[in-house]
């Protein structure tokens, strides 16, 4: 149990469907984050929410929507992704922005 | 984006040997995270270095954080296959942002 739980842990999708990602954790954190890792390529921040407001967009494209409800749940809502968007994507939390993260196990997302 | 460069990229040893992993960048972190990252799974946080010089020891691995935090090192004695994985440095910066470096990939041959 690591506190973070990601759902689903594998995703196939099409270039014109709509899915959703999930994240909870169970750690009473403050911040929020979605990270993408690709093969050969450094883990690339891409949404930060704190206090669930979103402080930090790395210059994600709008195909990638995310959303937190609240401090506890964090979504990533995907719509007419790209083959290149295939990779891991993993959610955080920690107990405010710069301390120790704590991950969930990740995403494994194929577009076909 | 603060970029932290990882050397070396591939390592395979055998058991019992030691080895030493480097983190550098030209950018200055106000605090440097390691973590180690197994298949299937997110990265785990080891250790949080803080102070310019800080030497921090957690079992047979020690972390060293550069004197003008820049840079840092790991070094594993006696490595186990147990160690097995890839390993991440990333230092907060900016709005206390995190940034990853490209990662150290290790092999420990029984």
């Amino acid at each position: 149990e690591t506190g973070v739980t990601q759902t689903p842990r594998h995703l196939v999708m099409g270039m014109t469907n709509k899915k959703s990602l999930k994240c909870e954790q169970h750690l009473g954190h403050n911040a929020m984050y979605w990270y993408k890792q690709s093969a050969k390529k450094p883990l690339e921040l891409m949404f930060v929410y704190n206090f669930k407001e979103q402080t930090e967009n790395n210059s994600v494209p709008s195909r990638f929507s995310p959303e937190c409800p609240n401090s506890s749940h964090l979504f990533l809502h995907l719509h007419t992704l790209q083959p290149e968007d295939s990779a891991l994507y993993l959610c955080a939390s920690s107990q405010n922005t710069g301390r120790g993260y704590t991950f969930g196990s990740g995403t494994r997302l194929t577009v076909v | 984006t603060q970029l932290l460069e990882q050397s070396p990229q591939f390592l395979s040893i055998q058991e019992g040997e030691n080895l030493t992993v480097y983190c550098n960048s030209s950018s200055v972190f106000s605090s440097l995270q390691w973590y180690r990252q197994e298949p299937g799974e997110g990265p785990v946080l080891l250790v949080t270095v803080v102070t310019g010089g800080e030497v921090k020891k957690l079992k047979r691995l020690t972390f060293q954080f550069g004197d003008a935090r820049k840079d840092s090192s790991l070094h594993i004695t006696a490595a186990q296959p147990g160690d097995t994985g890839l390993y991440l440095c990333a230092g907060v910066a900016g709005a206390n942002n995190l940034f990853f470096g490209t990662g150290t990939r290790l092999t420990v041959i029984p």
